[in-house]
């Protein structure tokens, strides 16, 4: 089975804190994605690789950076957290036919 | 650009019914993959129903199918026989294929509720 871990579950951080969420995956899946989820507005794509090293924005990418320093891990980074990037967030990684996702990351800003 | 509408924010059903949920998107692609995804509460998303855009035959697995009307641009899901572990919030997606990438659009989702 395909296995995407996300680092926390759970997550409380300061406003202007530097935040970082990793995400694992154990398919050597080249593509994966960053995505933040909040009532009302559906999964919204920040960043996806195709990659090591290669990203593109999604929808949504102010405010956020990425890594990608090998194929299995991928980190969203949110250089200067702000209490409107409270949310759920999710990583996920194609497989041949569809997107496996992690558990999700809830963050809270203060 | 492409988009998904799930115009049914929440559903209920009753245990051992059936229930449709809907979804339309907008494209001007003729090849594309619809999915539908499916949110247990505090659990993992996990994909329910695949389809391809060029084939005519709807996707069946099991309890869950689709109907796919690709002129109407409409991708409903059927889920037979309701089960109170299909309570769920449930996700419509779509993925083009002349972007060259493996990004998804997806829907607002619908809340299904199964009434005991």
């Amino acid at each position: 089975d395909v296995k995407v871990t996300q680092s926390s579950r759970y997550l409380v951080k300061r406003t202007g804190e530097k935040v970082f969420l990793e995400c694992v995956q154990d398919m050597d899946h080249e593509n994966m994605f960053w995505y933040r989820q909040d009532p009302g507005l559906g999964l919204r794509l920040i960043y996806f690789s195709y990659d090591v090293k290669m990203k593109e924005k999604g929808d949504i990418p102010e405010g956020y950076s990425v890594s990608r320093e090998k194929k299995e891990r991928f980190s969203l980074i949110l250089e200067s957290a702000s209490t409107n990037q409270t949310s759920m967030y999710l990583c996920a990684s194609h497989g041949a036919y569809e997107q496996y996702f992690g558990p999700g990351t809830r963050l809270t800003v203060t | 650009a492409q988009t998904v509408t799930q115009s049914q924010p929440e559903m209920s059903v009753q245990e051992a019914e059936t229930v449709t949920l809907s979804c339309t998107y907008d494209t001007s692609e003729s090849d594309y993959y619809l999915f539908w995804y499916k949110q247990p509460p505090s659990r993992q998303m996990i994909l329910v129903i695949r389809q391809e855009a060029y084939k005519q035959q709807n996707a069946t697995e099991n309890r869950f199918s689709v109907n796919f009307q690709k002129a109407a641009k409409s991708f409903s899901l059927k889920i037979s026989d309701s089960q109170l572990g299909d309570a769920a919030m449930y996700f419509c997606a779509y993925r083009g294929t002349t972007s060259g990438t493996y990004k998804y659009i997806f829907g607002t989702g619908t809340r299904l509720k199964v009434l005991a």
